[in-house]
């Protein structure tokens, strides 16, 4: 099955902006969605269809998609935005559709 | 506002069965696709099953085929995972999330979860 490739952590400092990387095989040719999850709470979409923003997310958060690796990006990165970052796709193999995620990436705000 | 309440976690022995449920409210449930995904603990996510709004197709993750089976009653707006044959790589918190279509690509909004532990 389709493999999504996260780095396990990322760090950056207050007001710098942090990129997330995600790489999966010509990942370009597959929408991608990304979801913030903060300890002990669900997951909340923050970035689908490669780089919209649903509703309420801030436009700091943005992202992009493009060969074998979609990025998300957080401008002025702020300490609220500490948390574990993963981006999913769909495939479909033999006619068995299958929702893939990363393995997630601990984004820390030093 | 859309809500999502999961119930029915808990400590389960080995092998032994558990029904889970979702508390759907804030949208028209019978209009959506629903989907189990659950959270192994310190790991990520992992999708588990899903089925249409109309509850005629649903699929699973190969892990859980054959064990597991998905429903729901969009007369009571409530999505159900019955998991037999526990093994102790079930145990995880378990989410429910709506699709954002009858059955799309993405999940647009997701419950608090509900721990299953499966001890020997």
């Amino acid at each position: 099955s389709y493999v999504l490739t996260q780095p396990p952590s990322v760090s950056v400092a207050p007001g710098k902006t942090a990129r997330i990387t995600c790489g999966g095989n010509n990942i370009g040719s597959k929408s991608v969605h990304w979801y913030q999850q903060k300890p002990g709470q669900a997951p909340v979409l923050v970035v689908y269809d490669d780089s919209d923003r649903p509703s309420g997310i801030p436009e700091r958060f943005s992202g992009s998609n493009s060969g074998n690796t979609a990025t998300l990006t957080i401008s002025r990165v702020e300490a609220g935005d500490e948390a574990d970052y993963y981006c999913q796709v769909w495939e479909s193999s033999n006619g068995h559709p299958n929702w893939v995620f990363g393995g997630g990436t601990q984004l820390t705000v030093l | 506002q859309v809500q999502l309440v999961e119930s029915g976690g808990g400590v389960v022995q080995l092998g032994r069965s558990l029904r889970l449920s979702c508390a759907a409210s804030g949208f028209t449930f019978s209009s959506y696709g629903m989907h189990w995904v659950r959270q192994a603990p310190g790991k990520g996510l992992e999708w588990v099953a899903v089925m249409s709004n109309d509850g005629n197709n649903k699929f699973y993750a190969d892990s859980v085929k054959g064990r597991f089976t998905i429903s729901r009653d969009n007369s009571k707006n409530t999505l159900y995972l019955q998991m037999n044959s526990l093994r102790a790589e079930d145990t995880a918190v378990y989410f429910c999330a709506k699709d954002a279509l009858e059955m799309s690509t993405l999940f647009d909004y997701w419950g608090q979860g509900t721990l299953v532990t499966v001890s020997s």
